[in-house]
């Protein structure tokens, strides 16, 4: 099993409407929840992080961390075509920055 | 502006051919990341540096190799390329002591026949 579960989609959604996206996984022990936003045939870039538990928000995006459940949410409100992209979590546990990545999901967004 | 290149982008080798992936960045962070990606199984980490003459393996290292002299660049070397390597490449730099800042860079995609 592995230890970060991200369901690879395609989830598709029209323009303006709520994205919802979640990873669950198994360490107790990761500390530090990330989401990744990767464009086809590009690297990955960092949207945000969140420490610990809790809610994080950043202009249309919300990222939730529910370490009693041991599962992390993305929400992107008013979605564009833009935001078509694929989107990775990852976590780690440490202060030496080894990620435990998900599989990825893949978001189109129709106009 | 600061940045981290790789080169070649795309690579087609035979089996049983050395192959070196190429990274570098000019963040002069210490912390330097190989990753492959494939399909389902997203980013696995291949190896991994915190800074000059610092390596070390990850979770899929077998049949990977890396060196570090110096903070900007941390070449891939694969010793003996197998049709399993075939896969996209991602070198990433950090200087966060967490680690969840990763800068990554384009990606080299490499086939091997």
């Amino acid at each position: 099993q592995k230890e970060v579960e991200q369901d690879p989609g395609p989830l598709s959604v029209p323009e303006g409407a709520i994205v919802s996206l979640n990873c669950t996984y198994s360490n107790s022990a990761f500390q530090y929840f990330m989401w990744y936003r990767q464009y086809s045939r590009k690297g990955p870039e960092l949207l945000m992080y969140t420490y610990s538990s809790g809610n994080k928000e950043d202009g249309r995006f919300t990222a939730q961390v529910d370490k009693s459940s041991k599962y992390i949410s993305l929400f992107i409100r008013d979605s564009q075509p833009s935001d078509s992209a694929t989107y990775l979590c990852a976590m780690t546990t440490d202060s030496w920055g080894k990620l435990q990545f998900g599989a990825g999901t893949q978001v189109v967004v129709t106009p | 502006d600061a940045e981290i290149t790789q080169s070649p982008r795309h690579k087609i080798t035979e089996t049983g051919r050395q192959v070196t992936l190429a990274c570098h960045q000019t963040w002069n962070h210490n912390n330097m990341f190989w990753y492959r990606q494939d399909l389902g199984h997203g980013l696995r980490l291949i190896h991994y540096s915190y800074g000059v003459q610092d390596t070390n393996k990850g979770e899929v290292s077998d049949g990977y190799s890396v060196s570090r002299s110096n903070t900007e660049d941390l070449p891939l070397t694969l010793e003996s390329a197998a049709s399993s390597q075939t896969s996209v490449y991602f070198c990433a730099s950090s200087d966060s002591p967490q680690g969840h800042e990763q800068f990554f860079g384009p990606g080299t995609r490499l086939t091997v026949l």
